[in-house]
C-alpha cells in the first residue's frame, strides 16, 4: 500500500523559504495528484496546493503568491517551497495523495496522508 | 469560495451513544465532492467517507454519511472508545479549490 513520508527542516527563520519533500513508497507517483496540507497547532486543516504527476499545479489562492510545488517522478517525490515565511506559517505540514472517482479525474479527497512534520518559524 | 461550517464545535457523548455531526456549506456542493475525515491526537487525518456517503476501505459500518446540497451529516451509530476524535468535512469546489470545515471534536462525557 502507498505510504508517504515528509522530510525537511523543523525550524525556519522568518522571511526565509520553507522547503519540504514528500517521498512516496509502495506505489508509483505517476497517474495521481499529490498535495500539501497544513495544520497550525491546535487549529484546523488548510489545503496548500496540489500537483499532478505530469507537473501541472493548483494552489490555494490565499497562498498562491508564496507557494511552489514540484514533482520528481524519477525519485517518486514531490516538494513544497513556501517563501517569505512568518510565525503564522508555523504548522504541521502533511503530504497526501488526492484521488477522485476515476484515475486521472478531478482530485477530490485525500488518501492516504503522511504522518506530518512540524515546521516552526522562529529566529 | 465555498465555506464549510461544522457544528457543534464539541460533542460530549458516552460510549454506545449515537453521534450526529453537521457540515453546512455556504453554497450548494455536489455530494460527489464531499468527504469526511477522522483525526486523533498526534495523528494525521484518515479518510472516512467520500462522495458524501461511501465508506473508505476498512471503515466500520457504524460510520455513515448523508446529505446533499448545503447540508451534510456524519453519523456514528454507536460510539466506540476509539471514535473519540476530531472530525472534518472537506469539499472540492470550482477554480478548483479544496476546503475543510473547522472540525467537530467528539469527546467522552
Amino acid at each position: 500500500q502507498v505510504q508517504l513520508q515528509e522530510s525537511g527542516p523543523g525550524l525556519v527563520k522568518p522571511s526565509e523559504t520553507l522547503s519540504l519533500t514528500c517521498t512516496v513508497s509502495g506505489g508509483s507517483i505517476s497517474s495521481y495528484y499529490w498535495s500539501w496540507i497544513r495544520q497550525p497547532p491546535g487549529k484546523g486543516l488548510e489545503w496548500i496546493g496540489y500537483i499532478y504527476y505530469s507537473g501541472s499545479t493548483n494552489y490555494n489562492p490565499s497562498l498562491k503568491s508564496r507557494v511552489t510545488i514540484s514533482v520528481d517522478t524519477s525519485k517518486n517525490q514531490f516538494s513544497l517551497k513556501l517563501s517569505s515565511v512568518t510565525a503564522a506559517d508555523t504548522a504541521v505540514y502533511y503530504c497526501a495523495r488526492i484521488i477522485g472517482w476515476e484515475l486521472g479525474s478531478s482530485p477530490i479527497w485525500f488518501d492516504p496522508w503522511g504522518q506530518g512534520t512540524l515546521v516552526t518559524v522562529s529566529s | 469560495e465555498i465555506v464549510l461550517t461544522q457544528s457543534p464545535g464539541t460533542l460530549s457523548l458516552s460510549p454506545g451513544e449515537r453521534a450526529t455531526l453537521s457540515c453546512r456549506a455556504s453554497q450548494s456542493v455536489s455530494s460527489s465532492y464531499l468527504a469526511w475525515y477522522q483525526q486523533k491526537p498526534g495523528q494525521a487525518p484518515r479518510l472516512l467517507i467520500y462522495g458524501a456517503s461511501s465508506r473508505a476501505t476498512g471503515i466500520p459500518d457504524r460510520f455513515s454519511g448523508s446529505g446533499s446540497g448545503t447540508d451534510f451529516t456524519l453519523t456514528i451509530s454507536r460510539l466506540e472508545p476509539e471514535d473519540f476524535a476530531v472530525y472534518y468535512c472537506q469539499q472540492y469546489g470550482s477554480s478548483p479549490t479544496l476546503t475543510f470545515g473547522g472540525g467537530t471534536k467528539v469527546e467522552i462525557k
